[in-house]
């Protein structure tokens, strides 16, 4: 079973800086099958990026994903107000895992 | 364009079992490759697999919880069922269903997900 482990657990940043996330997997993940979601409080997860670089339908493109193997990263170019939130990682090369997810919040 | 919506008791007893229908529109669970999934997340904590079925019947559960977990589908009614058995505080946590696509290999990512419900475990 593949465990993911996300770092930071929580990004202090403020709008318009970059923010990168890092997922990092026990082992390697196959043709790159992970994917990262954002959840706001109260919310469900909404999916960003599969495949680990490709954007979901209507994901505005500040929002990139990049890596293979066992080392991820999300990187947010430029935060707008609406990004502060939790992010999950998960891979589904076989049985379904999710990271421990990494809280940008505002500095 | 797809919705799934969770429904079930909000409050169960210990030792109890729980039985969550996920009711979805915008697809069929009967078209090659699609599947639906459950996720549960404790306050406050991580988003934790439990299971997916697919169109052709094929369940797959989570290592840890599988000997309490059942999923079924009922393809004519759209909806998708799970059930825990001897339910414990714990497990308080909401729970989400999802579609899913497994078109190169029977895992995907989730998308769109439910609204979640959250269900209580408590004397």
């Amino acid at each position: 079973e593949i465990v993911l482990t996300q770092s930071p657990g929580t990004l202090s940043l403020s709008p318009g800086e970059r923010a990168t996330l890092s997922c990092r997997a026990s082992q390697s993940v196959s043709s790159s099958y992970l994917a990262w979601y954002q959840q706001k409080p109260g919310q469900a997860p909404r999916l960003l990026i599969y495949g680990a670089s490709s954007r979901a339908t209507g994901i505005p493109d500040r929002f990139s994903g990049s890596g293979s193997g066992t080392d991820f990263t999300l990187t947010i170019s430029r935060l707008e107000p609406e990004d502060f939130a939790v992010y999950y990682c998960q891979q589904y090369g076989s049985s379904p895992a999710f990271g421990q997810g990494t809280k940008v919040e505002i500095k | 364009q797809i919705t799934l919506k969770e429904s079930g008791p909000t409050l169960v007893k210990p030792t109890q079992t729980l039985t969550l229908t996920c009711t979805f529109s915008g697809f069929s669970l009967s078209t090659s490759g699609v599947g639906v999934g459950w996720i549960r997340q404790p306050p406050g904590k991580a988003l934790e697999w439990l299971a997916l079925i697919y169109w052709d019947d094929d369940k797959r559960y989570s290592p840890s919880l599988k000997s309490r977990l059942t999923i079924t589908k009922d393809t004519s009614k759209n909806q998708v069922v799970l059930t825990m058995t001897n339910m414990d505080p714990v497990d308080t946590a909401t729970y989400y269903c999802a579609h899913s696509l497994g078109l190169v290999i029977k895992w995907g990512w989730f998308d769109p997900w439910g609204q979640g419900t959250l269900v209580t475990v408590s004397s």
